[in-house]
C-alpha cells in the first residue's frame, strides 16, 4: 500500500532534551511538509522540503530542524529551543510540478513533554 | 500564515440534517481544497475546486466557491454519525510549488 507514516505515535520527551520525528513516504512525492497543530487550532507550517537536500521554513521554524537526504524521508527534530513543543505534528506529501497541491497525510506523532 | 477562516468554529445536528461549512480567504488563488480530521487523526482530502469553478460535486459533498466574494461553502448532505469530525479549508497559491495555508477548521458533531 501506497502512503505515509508516522513514528512513533506518541512520543514523551524531558525538558531540555531533543527528539525526532519519523516520517516516511512510498508515494514517490518530491515535496514534503511538516505541520503541527495545537488543540482546537488549525495547521501551522513548520518546514517544507521540495526536493531532496533542499528545505523551507514554514511560518513556526524556530526550535525545529529537518534534514531531506531522501527523497522518502524527511525526519523533524525538535529542539530543547522550543518552548513549548507538546503539540500533535503531522506530516504530509504531495507531487511538485503539478498545479493543483493535493496533500496527503500521515497519521501525526502527538508529543509531550513532561 | 493562517488564510482560511472557516465559520462556524463548531457545529452540531441531528443525523439526516444537512451541514454547511464556510470559508473566506483574503488573497487570490488557484485552488480551494477541503480536509476532514477524525480526532486524533491525519488529515483526509475530500474535494478541489479551481478558481475557475463554481461548484463541486462529491456523493454527498457539495463545494461552492465565489471568488467574487473570496469565499466557499462545503455541504455535507444527509449527515450521518459518522461524519463527525472537523473540517478545515486550505487554499492552494497561484504558484504551483507554494504550501496550502489551511484555515482553524469547523469541528462538527453529528448527533445519532
Amino acid at each position: 500500500d501506497g502512503g505515509i507514516t508516522q513514528s512513533p505515535k506518541y512520543l514523551f520527551r524531558k525538558e531540555g532534551q531533543n527528539v525526532t520525528l519519523s516520517c516516511e513516504q512510498n508515494l514517490n512525492h518530491d515535496a514534503m511538509y511538516w505541520y503541527r497543530q495545537d488543540p482546537g487550532q488549525g495547521l501551522r507550517l513548520i518546514y517544507y522540503s521540495q526536493i531532496v537536500n533542499d528545505f523551507q521554513k514554514g511560518d513556526i521554524a524556530e526550535g525545529y530542524s529537518v534534514s531531506r537526504e531522501k527523497k522518502e524521508s524527511f525526519p523533524l527534530t525538535v529542539t530543547s529551543a522550543q518552548k513549548n513543543p507538546t503539540a500533535f505534528y503531522l506530516c504530509a506529501s504531495t507531487t511538485t510540478g503539478a498545479r493543483y497541491n493535493e496533500q496527503f497525510f500521515g497519521p501525526g506523532t502527538r508529543l509531550t513533554v513532561l | 500564515s493562517q488564510q482560511g477562516e472557516e465559520d462556524p468554529q463548531a457545529l452540531s445536528i441531528q443525523e439526516g440534517e444537512n451541514a454547511t461549512m464556510n470559508c473566506s480567504y483574503k488573497t487570490s488563488i488557484n485552488n480551494l481544497q477541503w480536509y476532514r480530521q477524525n480526532s486524533g487523526r491525519g488529515l483526509v482530502h475530500l474535494i478541489l475546486i479551481r478558481s475557475n469553478e463554481r461548484e463541486k460535486h462529491s456523493g454527498r459533498l457539495r463545494v461552492t466557491l465565489d471568488t467574487s466574494k473570496k469565499s466557499s461553502s462545503l455541504l455535507i448532505t444527509a449527515s450521518r454519525a459518522a461524519d463527525t469530525a472537523s473540517y478545515f479549508c486550505a487554499t492552494g497559491p497561484n504558484s504551483g510549488n507554494t504550501p496550502l495555508v489551511f484555515g482553524k477548521g469547523t469541528r462538527l458533531s453529528v448527533i445519532a
